[in-house]
């Protein structure tokens, strides 16, 4: 089975300020994972992914995400917040091992409100 | 723009009643995902569709049922309606070429209320 933990429901960062927004995983085989955001009344959009190779991986909008497979944390960074970044963010994983179902799983969300 | 088509975008009915959800995925997309999402149980799959197929099954109700037809779109029904079943329903597709790192792409979702 796999599973994703997002500790916080809420995390406020003013303005310029860096934002970090905390995912962990669990996974039988090689984690997949993935970064959405949902605005208000509006659908999830992609924001980023890891595959395999470099651990900082970069995305749309100025985002970045850092997997550590030790801590098997993948979270998602941006250097400096803009009000605009308020919005729910969903860390998602996908593990293939042999056999297994390709769905995604997401995790509960956090709401970033950024502060001006 | 997601490309991703869900309607009706608001539905609004009493319990017991029978609604249907539908969704056309973007264009060359064969896959098609259900999800709930609702603010006691998160962002919850349902079920998969890929080319007609049923691929996935996931946290889904005896009440609900789906299907894809054979210019792929989809649509979502659910039945004996309950209170519980409020919540904002997505259809998500993607190519499903069967690569891991595939990406969704989410249409607006259906806002359902029972009252």
């Amino acid at each position: 089975a796999q599973s994703v933990a997002q500790p916080e429901d809420q995390v406020n960062v003013a303005e310029g300020n860096p934002l970090t927004v905390k995912c962990t995983y669990s996974v039988s085989g090689n984690p997949y994972l993935f970064w959405y955001v949902q605005y208000p009344n509006r659908g999830l959009q992609f924001l980023l992914k890891y595959i395999t190779g470099d651990n900082l991986v970069k995305g749309s909008y100025g985002f970045e995400a850092e997997f550590n497979k030790s801590q098997t944390s993948f979270h998602l960074k941006k250097p400096s917040a803009l009000v605009s970044d308020s919005a729910l963010y969903f860390c998602a994983v996908r593990s293939i091992p042999s056999g297994s179902a390709r769905q995604l799983t997401f995790g509960s969300g956090t709401q970033l409100t950024v502060l001006p | 723009d997601s490309g991703v088509t869900q309607t009706p975008k608001h539905l609004i009915t009493a319990t017991g009643q029978r609604v249907t959800l539908r969704c056309s995925p973007r264009s060359g997309d064969l896959s098609v995902y259900w999800y709930q999402q609702s603010l006691d149980q998160g962002l919850q799959f349902l079920i998969q569709y890929y080319n007609g197929e049923e691929r996935a099954k996931g946290n889904i109700l005896e009440r609900f049922s789906a299907q894809q037809f054979p210019d792929l779109h989809s649509e979502l029904n659910l039945s004996s309606l309950e209170l519980g079943d409020s919540a904002l329903y997505f259809c998500a597709s993607s190519v499903e070429s069967g690569q891991p790192n595939e990406k969704l792409f989410f249409g607006s979702g259906t806002q359902l209320s029972v009252l």
